[in-house]
Formats: C-alpha cells, structure tokens, sequence
C-alpha cells in the first residue's frame, strides 16, 4: 500500500516567490495534518483537517500561508510570499480518525528560501 | 493547555547499554493518548507506541519498554541493550483522545540518541 506521498520533496526559491507544496494521505483516512519540523522550534502543528474540514489552524504562522484540502485524496499548503524565515521540512501526516490520532508520515518536503 | 516536555536534548551511549528517554506531560483532559515516534536520520518519522491514559499498564517490545505512570504525568521510553540502529531522534507526544475523528497532536523537542560502537 502507498505510504502519505508529498511532492515535491526538496524545493529551492527565492524569497518572494510563492510555494506549493502537496500531500496525498493514505486512501481512507479521514485526517490530514500539516507539520513544520526546525532546528529552532522542533515538531510545529500548522493545520490539520477532519473530512476535509480546517479544525484548527492556530498554528499556520501568520497570512502568508494558508491550506486547503478539495477532496478527502489531496492536500496544499501555499506560502505566498515565501521569506527566509520560511525554510525548514514541511510533514503531512495522515490518520484514520477512530484509530486515535496514529499518524503516518509522508517523507516531507524539504523548503529553503533564499 | 497541552505541553510536552523532553528535559533530554542529547544523550550519548556506549552499544549495550541501556537507556530510558523522559517525557513528561501536562493535559487538562481526562482521556488523552501518548506516543513516542522516531526519527531515524534518513528523516521519515516512524511510529513506535499509542498508550491510552486509562492503561498504565507498562510495554514491552523486543529491547523497548514504555512506562507510564499517571501520577507523575511521565510516559518513558528504555531501550535495553542499545544498538547502533537505534541512534535517532525520540519524540514524544500528546493527544486528546476523541472516538470519531482525529484530534492534534503535539510533540515534544525530541531527544537526540547517539549509540556510540
């Protein structure tokens, strides 16, 4: 079975520029997570989504990011612009609701804003 | 509000010995769920164990061993006779427990294992 699928998975821009980074969660699960992993603040929940529902975004930083998830398959986080500040590995994770709160893991996407 | 908290930022063993990472905990839930996940590194963060507050029952699997223990709000990880395999980072982490769907998950800063040959 495939794992949680990101893409891309190293990705290289200049500050200013807008970022798409993409997460494909296992096939049924209903939960989809959004993790910013840096030396500084470790393991940060940005987002994560119940059924495609947003159920708490308080830790997406500030305007400049923003996530959406059209379908129970697919998943973005944009930052727009991006800045410096920006670079670390973005995670998804996904999990099946009722099996309470196991979280797989995709490879993640590893940003640097120049 | 939740809190993880892994005092542990590095620690370093010769292989065979054993070792115990800390976690401690703070949640106003009456019903939550512990984890501890590694992260080897090739990067990938690997689960390893759920524990239900209502289980202090302590585990076993293969060298690892968890215990939990509600009173002192601590959930920890020992590795018997470590490997070099077995250098990553720890993570341990905290949930509410809901029956219909998936609630956050917050992880603590993680312990940086180094076994050393």
């Amino acid at each position: 079975d495939a794992g949680v699928i990101q893409s891309p998975r190293h990705e290289v821009t200049e500050m200013g520029q807008e970022v798409t980074l993409r997460c494909k969660p296992i096939s049924g699960h209903n939960s989809l997570f959004w993790y910013r992993q840096t030396m500084m603040r470790g393991l940060e929940l940005l987002i994560y989504f119940n059924n495609n529902v947003p159920i708490d975004d308080s830790g997406m930083p500030e305007d400049r990011f923003s996530a959406k998830m059209p379908n129970a398959s697919f998943s973005t986080l944009k930052i727009q612009p991006s800045e410096p500040r920006d670079s670390a590995v973005y995670f998804c994770a996904s999990s099946w609701g009722q099996s309470s709160g196991e979280l797989f893991f995709g490879e993640g996407s590893r940003l640097t804003v120049l | 509000a939740q809190k993880v908290t892994q005092a542990q930022t590095e620690i370093s063993v010769v292989e065979k010995e054993d070792v115990t990472l800390d976690c401690v905990y703070e949640t106003r839930d009456t019903t939550y769920y512990l984890f501890w996940y590694k992260q080897p590194p090739s990067g990938e963060l690997v689960f390893l164990i759920r524990r239900n507050s209502f289980d202090e029952q302590n585990e076993i699997s293969g060298r690892y061993s968890w215990n939990f223990q509600k009173s002192t709000s601590s959930f920890n990880f020992t590795i018997t006779a470590s490997q070099v395999v077995d250098s990553a980072v720890y993570f341990c982490a905290l949930s509410e427990a809901q029956y219909s769907s998936a609630s956050k998950i917050i992880f603590g800063s993680g312990t940086r294992l180094s076994i050393r040959p």
